[in-house]
């Protein structure tokens, strides 16, 4: 069974950048069956999908963070990651990792690492 | 605000039925892009409750129920029970946005 949980710095100062790493385990983020995305959610608010990264290497963001966020995998440890630059209060967070699962309709998302909470914050 | 609508909060009593709304419109749930809802407990990460429409994966009770029609879809609880008490969120993918998005969430209180 997959289980995911995210790693990372709790707190980061404005316009610098944010990193986040999430650790697979149970399982190959090779697999050609699964999608690898990050989603976050600001405390007492809803959920934003951040982006996805594919096996290929190739990644979809959500347009309202695009020109901000990288993807990017690390086969050799089983892991991807998020950067997220020029950060502002607004993007104080907690961030997850989840596996992507595709029906050829839209994706959902199971499971989900249990989260972290980034504060950005001088 | 939410590209998906939802309700803010429902309420009801122990052992009866409650349903929440997701309503959105021809470039998500009316374009045909599948449904999915997930349950977050208080200070837990959400989980998945129901997947493409109306599956519920392996260990979701029976209690759940989730269906589509046009652009909107439903989450049916029945059997209320205190542990239910949670926030819900239904997720669909948008065509315009090419995103993946949620609705705001939905509190549900158990009386």
């Amino acid at each position: 069974q997959v289980q995911l949980q995210e790693s990372g710095p709790g707190l980061v100062k404005p316009s610098q950048t944010l990193s986040l790493t999430c650790t697979v385990s149970g399982g190959s983020i090779r697999s050609g069956s699964y999608f690898w995305s990050w989603i976050r959610q600001p405390a007492g608010k809803g959920l934003e999908w951040i982006g996805r990264i594919y096996t290929s290497g190739n990644t979809n963001y959500n347009p309202s963070l695009q020109s901000r966020v990288t993807i990017s995998l690390d086969t050799s440890k089983n892991q991807f990651s998020l950067r997220l630059t020029s950060v502002t209060a607004a993007d104080t967070a907690v961030y997850y990792c989840a596996t992507d699962r595709s029906s050829g309709l839209g994706d959902w998302f199971d499971p989900w690492g249990q989260g972290t909470l980034v504060t950005v914050s001088s | 605000h939410s590209v998906l609508t939802q309700p803010p909060s429902v309420s009801g009593a122990p052992g009866q039925r409650v349903t929440i709304s997701c309503t959105g419109s021809s470039s998500n749930i009316g374009a045909g892009y599948d449904v999915h809802w997930y349950q977050q407990l208080p200070g837990t990460a959400p989980q998945l409750l129901i997947y493409v429409n109306s599956n519920r994966p392996s260990g979701v009770p029976d209690r759940f129920s989730g269906s589509k029609s046009g652009s909107s879809a439903s989450l049916a609880i029945t059997g209320l029970q205190a542990e239910d008490e949670a926030d819900y969120y239904c997720q669909s993918y948008d065509s315009n946005l090419s995103a993946s998005v949620f609705g705001g969430g939905t509190k549900l209180t158990v009386l």
